[in-house]
């Protein structure tokens, strides 16, 4: 079965940081990989996705994120965070199925 | 432009009380899920849709039931509430894509907050 493990689950930072958020996931064959972000009462808007071609992703708001499809990974970077990033970011996977599949979701917390 | 909206927003029940959540989309998406939040523990799907007349099981479908009669809306019941439902559940759809694989981008409701006392 596919899972998603999103290790972070509550990151600190102040202003101008830089941000990783780590994202593995666990299917052999074809996948679509999204980063969702759900800001403080708010539903769940895409950041980002992954289909296919160039692994490096370009998002909303300056996110990015890498597929490294040798480490099963698609981590999110942001050069330099603000405080409005404050959110709760999810990793999403979809393969070969008709479900999207969800991580427990990382807490991000900036400060001024 | 409504997107995907849920209702109720907002909902109380007793144990053992019956609810249904509706969803309705204007995007003539095929597929439609439900999915619960709870802390830590992310988004769980709940059951999902890949078009009317059509559902299948999620992660967590035990004591849930839903119905796609029409391919807009889709219903997601609870015949006898349990405190351990209370969550905030979300709906959300998606296109197609073609090939594989075959889920597109999700657009989600705003959420609706379930609390069973």
């Amino acid at each position: 079965a596919q899972s998603v493990s999103q290790h972070n689950h509550h990151v600190i930072l102040s202003e101008a940081a830089s941000l990783e958020l780590g994202c593995n996931y666990s299917y052999g064959g074809t996948v679509n990989l999204f980063w969702y972000v759900q800001y403080p009462g708010q539903h769940l808007q895409l950041l980002l996705k992954y289909f296919s071609g160039d692994p490096l992703v370009k998002g909303i708001k300056g996110f990015e994120a890498e597929f490294i499809k040798s480490k099963f990974s698609f981590n999110l970077r942001k050069p330099s965070v603000q405080w409005s990033d404050t959110a709760e970011y999810f990793c999403a996977v979809n393969a070969d199925t008709d479900k999207l599949i969800f991580g427990t979701g990382t807490r991000l917390q900036v400060f001024p | 432009n409504a997107g995907v909206t849920q209702t109720p927003k907002f909902r109380v029940l007793k144990t053992g009380q019956s609810m249904t959540l509706l969803c309705a989309q204007d995007m003539n998406h095929e597929y439609m899920y439900w999915y619960r939040q709870d802390p830590g523990m992310g988004l769980r799907l709940i059951h999902y849709s890949v078009g009317e007349g059509t559902t299948a099981k999620g992660e967590v479908p035990d004591g849930y039931n839903v119905s796609r009669l029409k391919k807009q809306n889709f219903l997601l019941g609870l015949e006898s509430a349990a405190p351990s439902q209370t969550s905030v559940y979300f709906c959300a759809s998606s296109l197609r894509t073609s090939g594989s694989p075959s889920t597109g981008e999700l657009f989600f409701g705003e959420g609706s907050r379930l609390t069973v006392l």
